[in-house]
């Protein structure tokens, strides 16, 4: 069975530019989470779809981000425009159910963006 | 602010030998918490989690201590092996309770290595 998977792995783009992260969870999986981390910083809570309901957005930094989860399989990550200070590495996770229930949550193996 | 924190950024211990990994909290709201390991260039991988009903949890080698008074948590790898040579995040979420949030707030990880 295939894992989470990410697209791109590594990305480099101008300040300004856009960037679109993909994230194929785990088939079946509902909960969906984005995650980042910044150079030396802890990871960060972005945001969780149940399905295609974004349940808890409150960690998106601003309206630059816009996540979408469109028929509730595949997620995207947009960046638009760019920023500096976004540069880091985006993590994808899926779950089967809340983890609470003892269900594992699944990371990918991040996509890092590098923003010149 | 940090609500999660792991002070040791590096621990270094001889095989066979005993690993201590520590994290302290902030938030008393926290009733879960989870320890991740990760390798370079790999997503974090679930270790072993506890809720706070528990003061102990334990699975195979790797065993979770919760001290709620002290807001604090420890992971304990006995015998420590040179494969468990990674970073270890630890992790919490307020979300046991109906309506808690799914979101896990991590801390900044500690690099162990287990030397042959």
């Amino acid at each position: 069975e295939a894992g989470v998977t990410q697209f791109p792995s590594h990305s480099v783009i101008e300040k300004g530019q856009t960037v679109t992260l993909r994230c194929d969870p785990i088939s079946g999986h509902d909960n969906l989470y984005w995650y980042r981390r910044v150079m030396g910083k802890e990871i960060k809570f972005l945001l969780h779809f149940v399905k295609e309901s974004k349940q808890d957005e409150s960690g998106m930094p601003n309206n630059r981000f816009l996540a979408e989860r469109t028929g509730g399989t595949y997620s995207t990550l947009k960046v638009q425009p760019a920023e500096l200070e976004d540069s880091g590495v985006y993590f994808c996770a899926s779950s089967q159910d809340s983890y609470h229930s003892g269900n594992t949550i699944y990371f990918g193996e991040g996509s890092w963006l590098t923003v010149v | 602010d940090q609500q999660v924190k792991q002070n040791s950024p590096s621990l270094s211990v001889q095989e066979g030998r005993i690993s201590i990994l520590n994290c302290d909290y902030t938030n008393s709201m926290f009733d879960y918490f989870l320890w991740y390991k990760k390798y370079p260039a790999e997503g974090p991988t679930f270790l072993i989690s506890i809720s706070s009903i528990k003061d102990k949890n334990e699975d195979g080698r790797f065993t979770v201590f919760l001290n709620k008074s002290a807001k604090h948590l420890s992971l304990h790898i006995v015998p420590s092996q040179p494969g468990d040579s990674a970073v270890y995040f630890c992790a919490a979420s307020d979300g046991l309770d109906q309506g808690g949030s799914e979101k896990l707030v991590f801390g900044k990880g500690t690099k162990l290595t287990v030397n042959p």
